[in-house]
């Protein structure tokens, strides 16, 4: 069993929908938790960031953790066709130097 | 600002050659950081540098896989003898001393034959 498990999708959305992104774990040392957005042909980009447990907005992206429950979600609102990638949930643990333990990542189309 | 940058993008090499894989990390980032992305699977962790320091190179699959950054700046990630299964995106981030938010490069796609 991997540490971070993530439906690979793929999802498809009409443009304007909430779209809900999530990921689960197993490793209850993780602390700090990322999406990163991940465009065909190109590296991971880092959306969103966030230290223990607790909501994060920025823009139209919320982040939210759960750490009873080694859950953690991304929500998009008013989704845009260029919202349209690969979206990686990544979690990191105290003393591991940053390490970064990945999801497999979830295609997202945006149809207009 | 400049972000990470990586050379070559593409790489071709037939089974049993070498090859060198570059990164130029942000300017002023301490920490840097390889993984490995196979085709449809999420990065994953190679090894780590703080400064010139290699702390971490527990995931490097065998040794065949080499890391240097011997002045804290640029690295280079080399593989020995290349094998199919070698063949995989190589991502190369950078962050702060924190090393929590890293940035990552476009990758070089390695493919051998």
């Amino acid at each position: 069993q991997k540490e971070v498990e993530q439906d690979p999708g793929p999802l498809s959305v009409p443009e304007g929908a909430i779209v809900s992104l999530n990921c689960t774990y197993s490793n209850s040392a993780f602390q700090y938790f990322m999406w990163y957005r991940q465009y065909s042909r190109k590296g991971p980009e880092l959306l969103m960031y966030t230290y223990s447990s607790g909501n994060k907005e920025d823009g139209r992206f919320t982040a939210q953790v759960d750490k009873s429950s080694k859950y953690i979600s991304l929500f998009i609102r008013d989704s845009q066709p260029s919202d349209s990638a690969t979206y990686l949930c990544a979690m990191s643990a105290l003393g591991q130097g940053g390490k970064l333990i990945f999801g497999q990542g979830t295609e997202l189309s945006v149809k207009p | 600002g400049a972000g990470v940058s990586q050379s070559p993008r593409y790489k071709v090499a037939k089974r049993g050659q070498d090859v060198a894989l570059r990164c130029d990390p942000i300017s002023g980032h301490v920490s840097l950081f390889w993984y490995q992305q196979a085709l449809g699977q999420g990065p994953e962790f190679l090894t780590y540098f703080q400064n010139e320091a290699q702390l971490d190179k527990s995931g490097l699959p065998s040794d065949r896989f080499f890391a240097e950054r011997p002045e804290g700046s640029v690295s280079t990630l080399k593989i020995q003898r290349t094998q199919q299964e070698d063949s995989a995106v190589y991502l190369c981030a950078s962050g702060d001393l924190r090393a929590y938010e890293q940035y990552f490069g476009p990758g070089t796609r390695l493919t051998v034959t």
